[in-house]
């Protein structure tokens, strides 16, 4: 059963409008993070959380805010979408230190953003 | 900040071939490496990791040396097969304001043809 989940799978936005991406994880992990990826920028993190109430700003943090209520959720919302963030997001959850064990992704939304 | 290279965007490989897609890491002191698998339509995977100099992870007939000397990590196969075919990943943990993440490169498209 998967242990990170991510909805919706794929949205279609348009600009201005907000969006808000959910992920759940089960696998009691403390740290959670979002990326986006992009051809020739490979994955590059957007926001992380080290536990519930925490959200801490990744290397491109601009335009995204990030909201962790529990230990299984984190939220990434944009709330005034642009075309320049059409993309893919994944979601990943993992253990801590995060700089030192593995993470477990999440199967990704596809945004597009008219 | 610290960082991870990998010099080739694609790589073309006919079955049983042997593989090498390189990584080069910029950073002081030991950080841990990873490599991870994306396969079409799916969240990226964890594959192996290493911590210390001259210490060699492996996972799935895949395996890479960490070398502090050359600063690199390159992932190697003896033989390819179709089913490797996937977009390939380097990261290594860094460390942030608040705590240590993991950095990616951009990633290595790998195809195998028959």
């Amino acid at each position: 059963e998967a242990a990170v989940t991510q909805s919706p799978r794929n949205k279609v936005a348009v600009t201005g409008g907000k969006v808000t991406l959910s992920c759940n994880q089960t696998n009691n992990h403390n740290n959670m993070y979002w990326y986006r990826q992009d051809t020739g920028h490979g994955l590059r993190l957007i926001h992380y959380s080290y536990g519930a109430g925490s959200t801490e700003k990744g290397d491109i943090p601009d335009g995204y805010k990030a909201s962790r209520p529990s230990q299984e959720n984190f939220s990434l919302i944009l709330e005034l979408a642009t075309p320049s963030q059409t993309s893919v997001y994944f979601c990943a959850s993992g253990d801590a230190p995060g700089g030192d064990y593995e993470q477990y992704f999440g199967p990704g939304t596809r945004l597009t953003v008219l | 900040g610290d960082s991870v290279t990998q010099t080739e965007g694609q790589v073309a490989l006919s079955e049983e071939d042997f593989l090498t897609i390189h990584c080069n890491y910029s950073a002081s002191g030991y950080p841990a490496l990873f490599w991870y698998v994306q396969y079409p339509g799916e969240g990226p995977q964890f594959l192996f990791r290493a911590s210390r100099d001259k210490e060699k992870g492996s996972s799935r007939g895949f395996e890479a040396t960490y070398d502090k000397g050359t600063t690199s990590f390159h992932l190697r196969k003896a033989s390819v097969q179709e089913s490797d075919s996937a977009v390939y990943y380097c990261a290594l943990g860094d460390r942030g304001n608040s705590g240590t993440y993991q950095r990616f490169g951009t990633g290595t498209k790998l195809q195998v043809v028959p």
